[in-house]
């Protein structure tokens, strides 16, 4: 089993729309939770850290349900310019050293049409 | 954007000879790693450092080793390539003491293929 699983996609929303996408991790230690961007053959890059609480970032909004080990985002009024691959990544114990690291999901592809 | 590069940006070299691709930064991180990403797998660590001469293996080091003599420069070789080892090699940096060290910025990449 993925340390961390994502739906793969890909989701095809039209201009407006609202999009969840859904996380799951194995690692009940993980302690910080994020949501990369990834354009297509470019580098991934931060979109937000996820809290326990909650969070929102202008259209987007992020929850974690510890319990669960289960992470969401949520995509309102989606724009064609949020068309990507969107990486769920945790921070897990890694290694004989218990040095901590980061574990990213495969991505889940968006694509926002006109 | 982070001052991030990477040398060289596509290689295609042949099973069996060795590779050495070059992550240059000029942040002034102490954090590096390597990543390779590959279609079903997402981003998997390949090693990292969390300073010179300190470094450590991550899930998928078997064919690589690493180096790190300056702060600036992070080496990741493959001492002989094999097809398996054709993927996207990024770089990425992060700083501990930034108070955001899970912040991690990744350079552009580098496309090798291993025929």
């Amino acid at each position: 089993r993925k340390e961390v699983e994502q739906d793969p996609g890909p989701f095809n929303v039209p201009e407006g729309a609202t999009v969840a996408f859904n996380c799951t991790y194995s690692n009940s230690a993980s302690q910080s939770f994020f949501w990369y961007r990834q354009d297509c053959r470019k580098e991934p890059k931060l979109l937000m850290s996820v809290y326990s609480s909650g969070n929102e970032d202008g259209r987007f909004t992020a929850q974690l349900n510890r319990a669960s080990q289960y992470i969401s985002l949520l995509i309102r009024d989606s724009k064609l310019s949020d068309s990507a691959t969107y990486l769920c990544v945790v921070n897990a114990i890694r290694g004989d050293t218990g040095r901590r690291a980061l574990t990213f999901g495969s991505g889940t592809r968006l694509q926002v049409q006109p | 954007d982070a001052g991030i590069t990477q040398s060289p940006r596509h290689k295609v070299t042949e099973t069996g000879t060795p590779v050495t691709l070059r992550c240059h930064q000029t942040e002034n991180h102490r954090y590096m790693y390597w990543y390779r990403q590959d279609p079903g797998h997402g981003l998997r660590l390949i090693h990292y450092s969390y300073g010179v001469k300190d470094t450590d293996k991550g899930e998928v080091s078997d064919g690589y080793s690493v180096s790190r003599s300056k702060t600036e420069d992070f080496l990741l070789t493959l001492e002989s390539a094999t097809s398996s080892q054709t993927s996207v090699y990024f770089c990425a940096i992060s700083e501990p003491l930034s108070g955001r060290d899970n912040e991690q910025f990744f350079g552009p990449g580098t496309r090798l293929t291993v025929l």
